[in-house]
Order: structure tokens, then C-alpha cells, then sequence
């Protein structure tokens, strides 16, 4: 069975404090994502990575960074939580080219 | 750079109606997802579809490469269908992994 783990589903932190997000997953897949899910916004990129320590700027990447010194793990920091970065946190994997996404169920990240 | 619009925003039907959900998107691209993601945050995959049209249980996929649009209907809905779901198209056109999501399309079905 497919797995993409989350580290954490829910999280508060505050405000200053660096943040790592992880996601680890099974599939040995080339492509890694890190999405954030807003109230009507949808899903929007901050990062993503097709391959080992290669990492390309989203849409919304100000205030992450990320880091994939493995294939398996792809990790999100907040180097300075804020809370306008209060939001639901979404991995995802898919092999090279579109193929089907998998997705981690989810942190739910407070900023306090 | 795709953009993604989906209709409606929000869906309320009553048990065993059938539903359509739409999806248009801008620039060219070889497939389209359909994701469902229910209360709690998890997404899962329910279709990834290049052309026509595919089935899966009571769900339906269908795509017009040529119109750039998409529908996902639900037939003989049920309680248990009640989920967001969201379109994702390549986010630069073409079959790249990268995607781009509508804002999704809630869905509340009584009993």
C-alpha cells in the first residue's frame, strides 16, 4: 500500500520559533511537493523537488525553505514562524511526468 | 502558467440525486486529476484522465481536451459522498508533475 507520512497531524508553535515540517515516503518517487491549503485559496505550491537535493520555488515560497538530502524525505522549514503561515500543510508524490499524486493526510500548523 | 476554475463553489443535494461537478482550465494539457478530500484534511486520488471518460463505482469522469474542460457527476449520491473536491491540472500546461488546483467544490449531501 502507497504511504506518504506526515510527521504531525496538528502543531502549534509560536511566533520566532523554526518549524520543520517532514514527510517521508515509500514509493521511491522521483517528485516531491509542499502544498499549503487556505479558507478560498485552494491548494498553493511553496516548494517542490524532483530529485534528491534539487529544489525549485512555488508560488508562494517567502518565509520556507526545504531540504531533500534523501530520496524519501522532503522536509519544509519555517525559519521564522509567523501567523499568516497558520494553515493546513499538504505533501505530495508522483513519479517523473503526470501520474497520479499521493498525498500525507495533512498538519495542521497553529502560529500563536 | 494554468489556471484552474471550478463550479460550484458549494453543492448541497439531496440523497440520490445526481450531481456534476465542472472544471475549466487555460492552457493545454494532456490529463487532468480529480481529487477528494474529506473533512479531517486527507486527499486521495480519484481519477487522473487524458481523454474521455472513465468510472469508477458511481463516480464519472469526463474530459474535453479540445474545450479544456472537465466534469466529475456522482450518480445516486449518498451522505457518505459528502467531501471537497478539487480539480488539478499541470501547473505549465503539457504533462508535467507540477500542478495547479481549483479551490475546490464542497459538497454536502442530506439525507
Amino acid at each position: 500500500d502507497v504511504k506518504v507520512t506526515q510527521s504531525s497531524r496538528y502543531l502549534v508553535k509560536r511566533t520566532g520559533e523554526k518549524v520543520f515540517l517532514e514527510c517521508v515516503q515509500d514509493m521511491d518517487h522521483e517528485n516531491m511537493f509542499w502544498y499549503r491549503q487556505d479558507p478560498g485559496l485552494g491548494l498553493r505550491l511553496i516548494y517542490f523537488s524532483y530529485d534528491v537535493k534539487m529544489k525549485e520555488k512555488g508560488d508562494i515560497p517567502e518565509g520556507y525553505s526545504v531540504s531533500r538530502e534523501k530520496k524519501e524525505r522532503f522536509s519544509l522549514i519555517l525559519e521564522s514562524a509567523s501567523t499568516n503561515q497558520t494553515s493546513m500543510y499538504l505533501c505530495a508524490t508522483c513519479e517523473q511526468g503526470l501520474t497520479e499524486a499521493f498525498f500525507g493526510q495533512g498538519t495542521r500548523l497553529t502560529v500563536v | 502558467k494554468n489556471e484552474v476554475e471550478q463550479s460550484p463553489q458549494n453543492l448541497t443535494a439531496q440523497e440520490g440525486e445526481f450531481i456534476t461537478i465542472n472544471c475549466s482550465y487555460s492552457v493545454g494539457i494532456s490529463a487532468l486529476h480529480w481529487l477528494q478530500q474529506h473533512p479531517g484534511g486527507g486527499i486521495v486520488s480519484l481519477f487522473m484522465l487524458s481523454s474521455g471518460k472513465k468510472k469508477h463505482g458511481r463516480l464519472i469522469a469526463t474530459i474535453n481536451i479540445q474545450e479544456k474542460h472537465s466534469s466529475l457527476h456522482i450518480t445516486a449520491s449518498h451522505p457518505r459522498d459528502s467531501a471537497v473536491y478539487i480539480c488539478a491540472a499541470p501547473h505549465y500546461g503539457g504533462s508535467q508533475g507540477n500542478l495547479i488546483f481549483g479551490k475546490g467544490t464542497k459538497l454536502s449531501v442530506k439525507p
